[in-house]
């Protein structure tokens, strides 16, 4: 079935340090692939999505390249900010499941002032 | 365009009673979701309903059911709960579910807790 691993938290970084969290996937074909954000108390914000290989998704300084190759999307980010603090869960849609969500294991970041 | 809600926000219940959740998607959405997050299993998909009608199931027992309404809100029953049924209970809609891409829209879920 498919599956999607992401790197452990959390992940501790300085105010305007560079963000990388890594996420691969397992699934045949070409899966939709997003991140989506959750903030304390609340429910999840998709924050940026990419539909086939080689797709950027990006939104508010993050970014994502769908990885085909190496069945990959990692999360970027070139300077964090306090504010960015959250979990972060990547995930995929694919139309061999109903197109329902699965998601990773979630990765909390907490960025220090 | 108001966004999900969910009703009630917190709840805590007893072993061995019901609880049904409820779920109002954005309006003119038809899909709505249900995901179960818990600090063990994270975030697992419960079933999704369109057009009144279960079009997928997640792997939970049939203790957990669902229903969708003609205005689209949605309610999910979980009968004789369980300590492990404590969870965050997420609501997600879409408007169409002819695209692995659309997006999906959570709400801020309903916090269960079972003692």
């Amino acid at each position: 079935g498919n599956s999607v691993t992401q790197m452990e938290g959390p992940v501790t970084l300085s105010e305007e340090a560079f963000l990388t969290i890594n996420c691969t996937y397992t699934a045949t074909g070409y899966p939709s692939l997003f991140w989506y954000v959750q903030y304390p108390g609340e429910g999840l914000q998709l924050l940026l999505k990419a539909t086939k290989a080689d797709d950027k998704g990006s939104n508010k300084g993050f970014e994502a390249t769908y990885r085909k190759e190496t069945t990959s999307f990692h999360l970027e980010k070139g300077s964090v900010q306090v504010s960015d603090s959250a979990v972060y869960f990547c995930a995929l849609s694919h139309n061999n499941a109903g197109n329902m969500l699965t998601f990773g294991g979630g990765t909390r970041l907490m960025v220090k002032p | 365009k108001a966004g999900v809600t969910q009703t009630p926000r917190y709840l805590i219940k007893t072993r061995g009673q019901q609880v049904t959740l409820s779920c109002s998607p954005i309006s003119g959405h038809r899909s709505v979701s249900w995901y179960q997050q818990t600090p063990g299993q994270g975030l697992q998909f419960l079933f999704e309903y369109f057009s009144e009608t279960q079009r997928n199931k997640g792997n939970f027992p049939g203790r957990f059911s669902g229903r969708q309404f003609s205005n689209s809100r949605s309610e999910m029953n979980v009968s004789t709960l369980e300590l492990g049924d404590s969870a965050l209970y997420l609501c997600a809609s879409r408007l169409t579910v002819s695209g692995g891409a659309d997006e999906q829209f959570f709400g801020p879920g309903t916090r269960l807790t079972v003692l």
